[in-house]
């Protein structure tokens, strides 16, 4: 098993442009995540998913959007990069959602830099 | 929103020290997690605590869930060089589907 992949592992946009980060599964995890992580802002969450066909936000959804067509992917939308966005961000899948949570599997991260 | 406030923020120790790190909250979770981070990778659990009062010990670490499950904490015994990271306790509050992590503290441990 791969586990949780993501990518590019690096990235650096112009403001407004868009792009679209990769995430992949070959666990057959129904619960998938979309973290960034800032210095000193620990990790917080963007969007959600707790199966094929559902997505729900997280803390700080704004000027990101996620699509669940498939178990195995999880791609994250930027619709127009700001420097704002400048960040690293973790891709995580678990088995199932809600109630005490399963171990989270998170992958290596995509490190974004927004000029 | 539920948070969870870690402490302390930094912690430079020398090696064979002991510590404690303190995850605390105002909310009750059904739940806690510990992570560790190393720089340039993603999180790895070390430990899920789901008992108000439950203790899990992993070789050198031990981990508390509070009686009341607003708090845990996570003790290191002799530390080694090789402990040094980025220690994030994560929690889900009940019925809900999201995991709030803390904003995390960061371990050195000095040969």
């Amino acid at each position: 098993n791969a586990g949780v992949t993501q990518t590019p592992k690096f990235q650096v946009l112009k403001t407004g442009q868009s792009m679209t980060l990769q995430c992949a599964q070959d666990m057959n995890h129904e619960y998938m995540s979309w973290y960034r992580q800032d210095p000193g802002m620990g990790l917080r969450l963007i969007h959600y998913s707790v199966g094929a066909g559902i997505t729900d936000q997280g803390e700080v959804p704004n000027g990101y959007n996620v699509s669940r067509s498939t178990t195995e992917d999880f791609p994250l939308r930027l619709l127009s990069a700001a420097p704002s966005q400048t960040s690293v961000y973790f891709c995580a899948s678990s088995r199932r959602a809600g109630g005490p949570v399963d171990t989270q599997y998170f992958g290596p991260g995509t490190r974004l830099t927004v000029l | 929103t539920q948070l969870l406030e870690q402490s302390p923020q930094f912690l430079s120790i020398q090696e064979g020290e002991n510590l404690t790190v303190y995850c605390n909250s105002s909310s009750v979770f059904s739940s806690l997690q510990w992570y560790r981070q190393e720089p340039g990778e993603g999180p790895v659990l070390l430990v899920t605590v789901v008992t108000g009062g439950e203790v899990k010990k992993l070789k050198r670490l031990t981990f508390q869930f509070g009686d009341a499950r607003k708090d845990s904490s996570l003790h290191i015994t002799a530390a080694q060089p090789g402990d040094t990271g980025l220690y994030l306790c994560a929690g889900t509050g009940a019925g809900s589907e999201k995991l709030v992590f803390g904003k995390g503290t960061k371990l050195t441990v000095n040969p």
